[in-house]
């Protein structure tokens, strides 16, 4: 079966500190990936997706960037944190032919 | 434009009862996939149910119904015998076909209390 692990769970970062998060998914071969935020009550936002190793798409622009050195690693990173980049962010992955997406536990970053 | 508009904030029901959930959508596709997800207080979404534009049966998982209205552009969630641990949000959601690789549109969720 497959599963996604996002890591850390939460994290506290100052404003300006910079920032890595990483996904990474058992179980599937070459599957889309996708990064989300969702801030505090709305829906979830779209920030990057992948179809493959090094193949990198952003759909907001922002202080934000998103790596994929691996088949099943997603990585989520920023030189400077702002204040608002505070949320809560999902990773989540598709089979390439499939529907459904699947997502990760998510982590809650707080910028200070 | 708002592609899903989920306009029920929060929505209460008793044990055992049944509830609809409400999503409208937007689209100019004709191929399109709607979604229901789950997501309880810890914050994981958790994928409930799928429907495609050309399935022309309701999709059923369970307890889980998606009452399919292509004309009216609605893609309600039912939960029948709701019990207590259907209380978190919900986020109705679209793909479409021809958009980016599976990107999802997601409303703003809909709050479920189920109370005994």
């Amino acid at each position: 079966s497959q599963t996604i692990h996002q890591w850390p769970a939460t994290l506290v970062q100052p404003v300006g500190s910079p920032l890595s998060l990483e996904c990474t998914v058992e179980g599937t071969s070459n599957p889309n990936l996708y990064w989300y935020r969702q801030a505090a009550g709305r829906g979830l936002q779209l920030l990057f997706y992948s179809v493959g190793i090094g193949q990198i798409s952003s759909e907001v622009p922002q202080n934000l960037s998103a790596s994929r050195p691996q088949d099943r690693q997603f990585i989520l990173s920023s030189k400077k944190l702002l204040l608002s980049d505070s949320g809560f962010y999902l990773c989540a992955w598709r089979r390439t032919s499939g529907n459904e997406q699947f997502f990760g536990p998510g982590t809650r970053l707080t910028v200070l | 434009a708002q592609k899903i508009t989920q306009t029920q904030p929060g929505m209460f029901v008793q044990e055992k009862e049944a509830v609809t959930l409400d999503c409208t959508y937007d689209t100019s596709d004709q191929s399109y996939g709607l979604f229901w997800y789950k997501q309880p207080s810890s914050g994981e979404m958790i994928f409930l149910i799928y429907q495609g534009s050309y399935d022309e049966q309701n999709a059923t998982e369970g307890r889980y119904s998606l009452n399919f209205q292509k004309a009216r552009k609605s893609a309600n969630l039912v939960i029948s015998a709701s019990q207590l641990g259907d209380s978190a949000m919900y986020f109705c959601a679209m793909n479409e076909r021809g958009s980016t690789l599976g990107r999802l549109y997601f409303g703003r969720g809909t709050q479920l209390t189920v109370w005994p």
